[in-house]
């Protein structure tokens, strides 16, 4: 079924250690982001894309780094997991046609991150 | 700064019963609206959008809201809960700007009472 896919679904991690997880979308969608969502406080923006090569800051960027290489991987990196970094975190994906603003999010997921 | 607040975390409902979810928004801009639903351990997926055609959003699953401007709210309804409405529900504003990124509310958790 074509969608955005994220793996893995868990991980547990150590503080300081790396990893990085993955995104994928096969809708040739323009736009892929990163969200986290942590409980009473809804999903927050981490980075986004507009496209290959091209990335921004979100509102909470710090800790993570994204880079877009093709149009269907946009993958989340930490370089050094803190316990502050545990959280759901989710990969959207939109079609850039039209006004940007309208344009719906298809969510993958979700990528459950435990740093102990 | 655009910012959404709903009203109450947790909304219990009889099977049956009226659903009213709360929403309230502040933008500098006339808004695009959405509300997003999240079922236990899945991803977000669109209930329903407002993008200024209509003020009355119908959207899936029997879910409509209606966008009032003079009160900056845009609540979500659903004349009668099913047991299977028992989700958590996201309102979200987004402005037409290049970062196309959504502001989300804190949730609302809807459990519905056989």
């Amino acid at each position: 079924n074509a969608g955005v896919t994220q793996t893995p679904k868990f991980q547990v991690l150590k503080t300081g250690q790396s990893m990085t997880l993955q995104c994928a979308q096969d809708m040739n969608h323009e736009y892929m982001s990163w969200y986290r969502q942590d409980p009473g406080m809804g999903l927050r923006l981490i980075h986004y894309s507009v496209g290959a090569g091209i990335t921004d800051q979100g509102e909470v960027p710090n800790g993570y780094n994204v880079s877009r290489s093709t149009t269907e991987d946009f993958p989340l990196r930490l370089l050094s997991a803190a316990p502050s970094q545990t959280s759901v975190y989710f990969c959207a994906s939109s079609s850039t046609t039209g006004a940007g603003g309208a344009n719906v999010l298809t969510f993958g997921a979700g990528s459950r991150l435990t740093v102990l | 700064a655009q910012s959404v607040t709903q009203l109450g975390s947790h909304v219990s409902v009889s099977e049956g019963a009226l659903v009213l979810l709360r929403c309230n928004y502040s933008s500098s801009v006339p808004p695009y609206l959405f509300w997003y639903v999240q079922y236990p351990n899945q991803g977000l997926q669109l209930l329903l959008k407002y993008t200024s055609a209509a003020t009355l959003v119908k959207g899936i699953n029997g879910f409509e809201a209606e966008f009032k401007k003079s009160e900056t709210s845009f609540h979500l309804t659903k004349p009668s809960a099913h047991m299977s409405d028992a989700a958590e529900y996201f309102c979200a504003v987004s402005m037409d700007t290049g970062r196309r990124a959504l502001t989300f509310g804190s949730g609302t958790r809807l459990q519905v009472q056989p």
